[in-house]
């Protein structure tokens, strides 16, 4: 069964933390893993990941993808209350563009 | 371009009522998906379609019916509401842009109440 599970589930912290969010996946015919940001209700696209040890960066945010050990962290650094929000991992599965999502870390940061 | 929408935004079923939302996208995407959302599971996959007359089943596809007559429209049906489909239900679209460019869009969402 493809399935996604995401690390921790809800996380607390201040402005100006450095977090590490964890996805690990079991997908049939891996061809993707791709994060999400959902403060209220569609999630918004952040980062596709195909090929290990690569690190994107987007601003504060980066994340890299190990195929071998088959997981994924999303970090983010100098963190903002902007930055509140669930983050959705997801696995690209049977090489098409269909997804099986993990559950979600929701993150609050503290001013 | 109004990008991925979604109708009606908030609808409340009597059990064993049907109903179709509605899911449009004008960026002449190919590929579009039907996604329920749950407390604590994340999306789902419901349905999706690679293009206009092609449509398949994901993960959890019973009690819905799809159909892909135009590239832009997408609309998934209800047959009899059931409790449990209860649900936030995102559609989304994409096109391959490129292996590390692809985005997926998605629709604001219907919030479905079932009673």
């Amino acid at each position: 069964e493809d399935k996604v599970v995401q690390s921790p589930l809800s996380l607390v912290v201040h402005e100006g933390d450095t977090v590490t969010l964890n996805c690990s996946y079991e997908v049939t015919n891996f061809r993707s893993l791709l994060w999400y940001k959902q403060e209220k209700k569609a999630p918004t696209f952040l980062f596709m990941l195909t090929s290990s040890g690569i690190e994107k960066k987007s601003g504060r945010l980066s994340s890299i993808l190990d195929k071998k050990e088959l997981f994924s962290i999303l970090n983010i650094t100098a963190t903002q209350t902007g930055d509140s929000a669930i983050y959705l991992c997801a696995g690209e599965y049977n090489y098409g563009q269909n997804f099986v999502f993990g559950p979600g870390t929701r993150l609050s940061v503290l001013p | 371009n109004a990008g991925v929408t979604q109708t009606p935004k908030f609808q409340v079923l009597k059990t064993g009522q049907s109903m179709t939302l509605q899911c449009a996208q004008d960026m002449n995407h190919e590929y579009m998906s039907w996604y329920r959302q749950d407390p604590g599971m994340g999306l789902r996959l419901i349905h999706y379609s690679v293009g206009a007359g092609i449509t398949d089943q994901g993960e959890v596809p019973n009690g819905y019916n799809v159909s892909r007559s135009t590239t832009e429209d997408f609309p998934l049906r209800l047959l009899s509401a059931a409790p449990s489909q209860t649900s936030v239900y995102f559609c989304a679209s994409s096109s391959w842009t490129g292996e590390n460019q692809e985005t997926q869009y998605f629709g604001p969402g219907t919030r479905l109440l079932v009673l």
